[in-house]
């Protein structure tokens, strides 16, 4: 079964840490790109960043570039996502989600599956 | 950056009516990229349409995807209870996201 298991995530200060994981199972994880979405408390999806398969090529949406670091271990079958400078308004659960486009474009492709999210609240 | 915007907000119908839901790009885009998600409360998205109008695996025949340049649209032919629920169309970034409710 292809599986997505997301991990990391709690309630951190404002301008604070946290280092989400994603680990991949029943498939080849090195083979695909990857990305991290979010969802804040009852708003829409919004994507944050993209990795392709081999971390060559890497996007980030504005509203995280610069703060955001995402990686990966194909050896651990891992995604990572390190969020540094956290705001308010990063808030949200966090999913990774497997890229299906088989090639390396200018955008990221269309996502299956995804993992159940973790939740990331930034707070005093 | 490309803008989706998704119409209606909100569509209220009744289980076995058609739906149709609009999704319209700020300019052009290439239709290999554009796909649809379902997502219940509490649930992560669900990938129902990917290329425009290529169902993805499992995904019921009542769904489909259409249109290309700016306009594109998701229909469910015969509405089943389990199908009310947010939609998103996506490339690169996503819309705003279509709540279907029973009437």
């Amino acid at each position: 079964e292809v599986q997505l298991v997301e991990s990391g995530g709690g309630l951190v200060q404002p301008g604070g840490s946290l280092r989400l994981s994603c680990a991949a199972s029943g498939f080849t994880f090195s083979s695909y790109s990857m990305n991290w979405v979010r969802q804040a408390p009852g708003k829409g999806l919004e994507w944050v960043s993209y990795i392709s398969s081999s971390s060559s090529t890497i996007y980030y949406a504005d509203s995280v570039k610069g703060r955001f670091t995402i990686s990966r271990d194909n050896a651990k079958n891992s995604l990572y996502l390190q969020m540094n400078s956290l705001r308010d308004e990063d808030t949200a659960v966090y999913y990774c989600a497997r890229d299906l486009l088989p090639v390396v474009t200018a955008i990221p492709g269309w996502f299956d599956p995804w993992g159940q999210g973790t939740l990331v609240t930034v707070s005093s | 950056e490309i803008v989706l915007t998704q119409s209606p907000g909100t569509l209220s119908l009744s289980p076995g009516e058609r739906a149709t839901l609009s999704c319209r790009a700020s300019q052009s885009v290439s239709s290999s990229y554009l796909a649809w998600y379902q997502q219940k409360p509490g649930q992560a998205p669900r990938l129902l349409i990917y290329g425009a109008s290529s169902r993805a695996t499992g995904i019921p025949d009542r769904f489909s995807g259409s249109g290309s340049g700016t306009d594109f649209t998701l229909t469910i032919s015969r509405l089943e209870p389990e199908d009310f629920a947010v939609y998103y169309c996506q490339q690169g970034s996503f819309g705003q996201g279509t709540k279907l409710e029973i009437k």
